[in-house]
């Protein structure tokens, strides 16, 4: 499986953007890149994925290198419920329905 | 609406004993995973149910892990003569119906398991 390396931990400002990258050099055609988060004491929560293309929803947006080697996840407006820890997933196309593999993650701290 | 539910939240056991950890995924989810996390860790696999069939179980690191879901809703995750080792959280998700082409999953609270 293509592995994920993201750094251990980033500070933000409230209501600042934070950009959360992960690099994913080994990434295949394939692979969709998604992203979840999990705030304290609780269990991880879907973020967003993307192929190819940029992606925006309520919660952050993503941008995607072109060679796809890389990501970034946005939050536009960092709040204080934001603080949690932000995990990169790579998926295969033929496994989008089974396990999840995690890594460390970025563990996200915002100071008011 | 009822997310997914587990019980105990925490559990102590002595080492030795037994403990079995519940879980109960959104009601007509037909994907059932277990996670263990250390802590300061990421979760790790351990299990995963379709309907009632374990499908995957190469996660679990050692037979003395076991886990069910005898009528494809409710899962018990069983250890047995439990080491302090096994202290983690144990994190159960559980997803929508295949036939979508991608299942996001549902996170419970987690059990956090303390063996002394």
């Amino acid at each position: 499986d293509a592995k994920t390396t993201q750094p251990n931990s980033m500070e933000s400002n409230e209501e600042e953007p934070v950009h959360l990258p992960c690099n994913h050099s080994t990434i295949s055609g394939t692979d969709y890149i998604h992203w979840y988060r999990q705030l304290p004491s609780q269990g991880p929560e879907y973020v967003i994925h993307g192929l190819t293309s940029n992606v925006n929803n309520r919660m952050a947006s993503l941008a995607i290198a072109e060679d796809r080697k890389s990501s970034t996840l946005i939050l536009h407006r960092a709040t204080l419920r934001d603080a949690a820890v932000y995990y990169c997933i790579l998926r295969p196309l033929y496994n989008q329905g089974g396990k999840l593999i995690f890594g460390q993650g970025t563990e996200l701290s915002v100071k008011p | 609406g009822a997310g997914v539910s587990q019980s105990p939240r925490y559990k102590v056991a002595k080492r030795g004993q037994d403990v079995a950890l519940r879980c109960d995924p959104i009601s007509g989810h037909v994907s059932l995973f277990w996670y263990q996390q250390a802590l300061g860790q990421g979760p790790e696999f351990l299990t995963y149910f379709q309907n009632e069939a374990q499908l995957d179980k190469s996660g679990l690191p050692s037979d003395r892990f076991f886990a069910e879901r005898p009528e494809g809703s409710v899962s018990t995750l069983k250890i047995q003569r439990t080491q302090q080792e096994d202290s983690a959280v144990y994190l159960c998700a559980s997803s929508a119906p295949p036939g979508g082409f991608y299942n996001e999953q549902f996170f419970g609270p987690g059990t956090r398991l303390t063996v002394l």
